[in-house]
């Protein structure tokens, strides 16, 4: 089973700065998506951005882009401009795109953002 | 399109009790997955429903815990003889076939006392 791995489970930014979140992943597949998602506190998780394993292009989604490294097994997450609206956990996801590994999406423990004004 | 509605949002029950959540997914989404999260941890997999059929399940998925989809619409996740270590925030997602992102719900809370 492909295993995800986010080595830091809390983190501070100030409100204006960047913070990046680091992810990396173990998988022999080379056909897959990678995603983050955002869950703030006692409210529903939500997608922040995604990225498919074949596009070289790293993903952008106005504030938020990743440093996608294939070879590396590594996905991070750069959040610009951060606002108190950010503060939340980020968790960051596997999915294959082999339907004979399943649809179901792996996800790391995660990293709480704390953000100081 | 009102999102994912999963009921109830918490429940407590003591050992040994049957729980049930409900999860409506989003109407035109076919695909319906419930996770499991404890403290600290992110989302695991326990099992997922294509239409009416249930496709794939976990490991963690226990005898004492069963899901349907009778209709193809809203999914039910019944856990029997409850045990403190179930406690944990129980979500359901929906997506449409083809699809690669997931839409959450708020999640179902059990506390087993």
């Amino acid at each position: 089973a492909q295993t995800v791995t986010q080595s830091q489970p809390e983190m501070s930014v100030q409100e204006a700065e960047t913070v990046t979140l680091s992810c990396t992943y173990d998988t022999s597949e080379s056909d897959y998506y990678l995603f983050w998602y955002k869950q703030p506190p006692s409210r529903q998780m939500i997608l922040v951005i995604r990225q498919e394993a074949y596009k070289q292009q790293n993903a952008t989604e106005n504030r938020f882009s990743v440093n996608f490294q294939k070879a590396a097994k590594s996905f991070s997450l750069k959040i610009s401009d951060s606002q108190l609206g950010d503060a939340a956990m980020y968790f960051c996801a596997y999915r294959s795109d082999n339907s004979n590994s399943g649809y179901a999406l792996n996800f790391g423990k995660g990293t709480s953002l704390l953000v100081t004004p | 399109d009102t999102g994912v509605s999963q009921n109830p949002r918490h429940k407590i029950t003591k050992r040994g009790q049957n729980v049930t959540f409900r999860c409506d997914p989003i109407s035109e989404h076919n695909r319906l997955y419930w996770y499991r999260q404890t403290l600290g941890q992110g989302p695991e997999f326990l099992t997922y429903f294509q239409n009416e059929a249930q496709l794939e399940k976990s490991r963690l998925l226990s005898d004492r815990f069963s899901a349907e989809r009778p209709k193809g619409s809203f999914s039910t996740l019944e856990i029997q003889r409850t045990e403190q270590g179930d406690s944990a925030m129980y979500l359901c997602a929906s997506s449409r076939s083809g699809a690669n992102v997931l839409t959450f719900g708020a999640g179902s809370r059990l506390t087993v006392l």
